[in-house]
């Protein structure tokens, strides 16, 4: 069965700190990735997507992906507390449309 | 990114009646999906709904407890028949959409529903 694993946390950062959150999952033949971020009571939210291994870099956020060792990763610098939500880490497999997603991590950032 | 609405926000029904939720979207999409979201938990994916032809579901579940319409290119809905309380969750559509259009899903806001 193919997964998807995150850590659920809670993951708890300083103000300005670098929070890092990690996944792994299971199908070699995963081809995209992707992290949504999840306000408690409302809908996932795309964050950002990478299809090629190595860093990819929008704003505060850096996604990271290892085919090799079949993890990515997400990297958010100067933390706020506005970035408190849970995070979904998301894998689409070769040759489907479907997405599998994580358990997501929850996050907290205090001020 | 597609703008997506649903309807109702937000509904408490009876067990044994059933819900419609709509899904509405302001350009026109292959790919419609419909998850669900039990407290606390991660998204499940239902059922796939392609315009002009029958909805693909996932395992453990069926069309006569969740069918679906998707008339055409910017509407889906899934009704939640006969509802007891372990259908109480957060019901979200998602389109697929983008330039690697099969790729990056965006979600509508859900439908929270409690069944007593």
């Amino acid at each position: 069965q193919k997964e998807v694993e995150q850590n659920s946390g809670p993951l708890s950062v300083p103000e300005g700190a670098i929070a890092s959150l990690n996944c792994t999952y299971s199908d070699r033949g995963s081809q995209s990735f992707f992290w949504y971020r999840q306000y408690s009571g409302k809908s996932p939210e795309l964050i950002m997507f990478i299809y090629s291994n190595g860093d990819k870099e929008d704003g505060r956020f850096t996604a990271q992906l290892n085919k090799a060792s079949q993890y990515v990763s997400l990297l958010i610098r100067d933390s706020q507390p506005s970035d408190s939500a849970t995070y979904l880490c998301a894998v689409k497999t070769s040759g489907t449309y479907k997405y599998i997603f994580g358990t997501g991590t929850r996050l907290k950032v205090l001020a | 990114s597609a703008v997506i609405s649903q309807k109702p926000s937000r509904d408490i029904c009876q067990r044994g009646t059933s819900l419609t939720i709509q899904c509405q979207v302001d350009s026109q999409v292959t790919m419609m999906f419909w998850y669900r979201q039990q407290p606390g938990q991660s998204l499940t994916l239902i059922a796939t709904a392609n315009q002009g032809s029958e909805a693909t579901y996932e395992s453990g579940f069926v069309i006569d407890k969740f069918p679906i319409s998707r008339p055409n290119l910017t509407f889906s809905t899934l009704t939640v028949s006969n509802m007891s309380p372990e259908d109480s969750s957060i019901y979200l559509c998602s389109v697929a959409s983008g330039r690697r259009s099969t790729d990056t899903q965006y979600f509508g806001p859900g439908t929270r529903l409690t069944v007593l």
